[in-house]
C-alpha cells in the first residue's frame, strides 16, 4: 500500500529545457509535501517544500504545484541544467508526525547537455 | 564539515552477527532519525528520537535497537542479521517540527551474505 507514487522511474531532458516531475499520493490527511534531491553514494537534500494550503511555491529554477483535488504535485525545473541529473523524491507528511516522511520511490532525471 | 555523518559506509557481513552503525550530526538538532531504503528504492522510517526520547518506532523486528547517548547522536544496532535486512540505512536529523526539512546522511550501505 504504496501512499506516495512517482509513476516514472526516468525522465530525460535537453538542457535548458522544462523537466517536469510528477507525484500522486492517496492519503487524503496528508497536508505538507517536500522534494528532495539525491546524487549517487550521497543522501537525499531538501530542495523545495510546499503546504496543503497552497497550489505553488517557487524558489529560483524549481517550482512545485499542488492539485489537492488530483492527490497530485509535480516538480518544475527551467531551465534544467546538467548537474540537476540525479534522483528526485517526492515525500508527504501530516500534522503533528515530525519528520515522519512518506516517500515515492524516486525519479531519476537525466539533463543531457 | 559533514553535517550528518555515519559510520561505516559501506557494511559486508554473515547472517546471525550483530552490527552497529553509528550517525552524528553537529547541526545542533533536536531530532534524529533512521531511515531505511529497500531494494525497491522505497525510503521508509525506522526510528525517531527527540532529544534522546524515543518518538517513532515503525514496525521495525526487534532485533533493531536504536540508542541515543545524547542529541547529536543517533545510533542503530542490529542483532542476528537476517539477509533482508541488506538495504541502505540513511541517519537523518531535523529542527523545528513537521514542517522542518530532514538532513540525510550519505548512508551505510549493509548487505548481509
Amino acid at each position: 500500500d504504496q501512499q506516495v507514487k512517482q509513476n516514472s522511474p526516468s525522465l530525460s531532458v535537453q538542457e535548458g529545457r522544462i523537466s517536469i516531475l510528477n507525484c500522486d499520493y492517496t492519503n487524503s490527511m496528508f497536508d505538507y509535501f517536500l522534494w528532495y534531491k539525491k546524487y549517487p553514494a550521497e543522501g537525499p537534500t531538501f530542495l523545495i517544500s510546499i503546504s496543503s494550503i497552497k497550489d505553488k511555491n517557487e524558489d529560483g529554477r524549481f517550482t512545485v504545484f499542488l492539485n489537492k483535488s488530483a492527490k497530485h504535485l509535480s516538480l518544475h525545473i527551467v531551465p534544467s541544467q546538467p548537474g540537476d541529473s540525479a534522483v528526485y523524491f517526492c515525500a508527504a507528511s501530516t500534522t503533528g508526525n515530525t519528520g515522519k516522511l512518506i516517500f515515492g520511490q524516486g525519479t531519476t532525471l537525466q539533463v543531457k547537455p | 564539515d559533514t553535517a550528518v555523518s555515519q559510520t561505516p559506509k559501506y557494511l559486508v557481513t554473515q547472517m546471525g552477527n550483530d552490527k552497529s552503525i553509528k550517525c552524528e550530526q553537529n547541526l545542533g538538532h533536536d531530532t534524529m532519525y533512521w531511515y531505511k531504503q529497500d531494494s525497491k528504492k522505497f525510503l521508509k522510517i525506522m526510528f525517531s528520537y527527540n532529544n534522546k526520547e524515543l518518538i517513532i518506532n515503525e514496525t521495525v523486528p526487534n532485533r533493531f535497537s536504536p540508542k541515543s547517548p545524547d542529541k547529536a547522536h543517533l545510533n542503530l544496532h542490529i542483532n542476528s542479521l537476517e539477509l533482508g535486512d541488506s538495504a541502505v540505512y540513511f541517519c537523518a536529523s531535523s529542527q523545528g517540527g513537521f514542517k522542518a526539512p530532514l538532513h540525510f546522511g550519505n548512508g551505510t550501505r549493509l548487505t548481509v551474505t
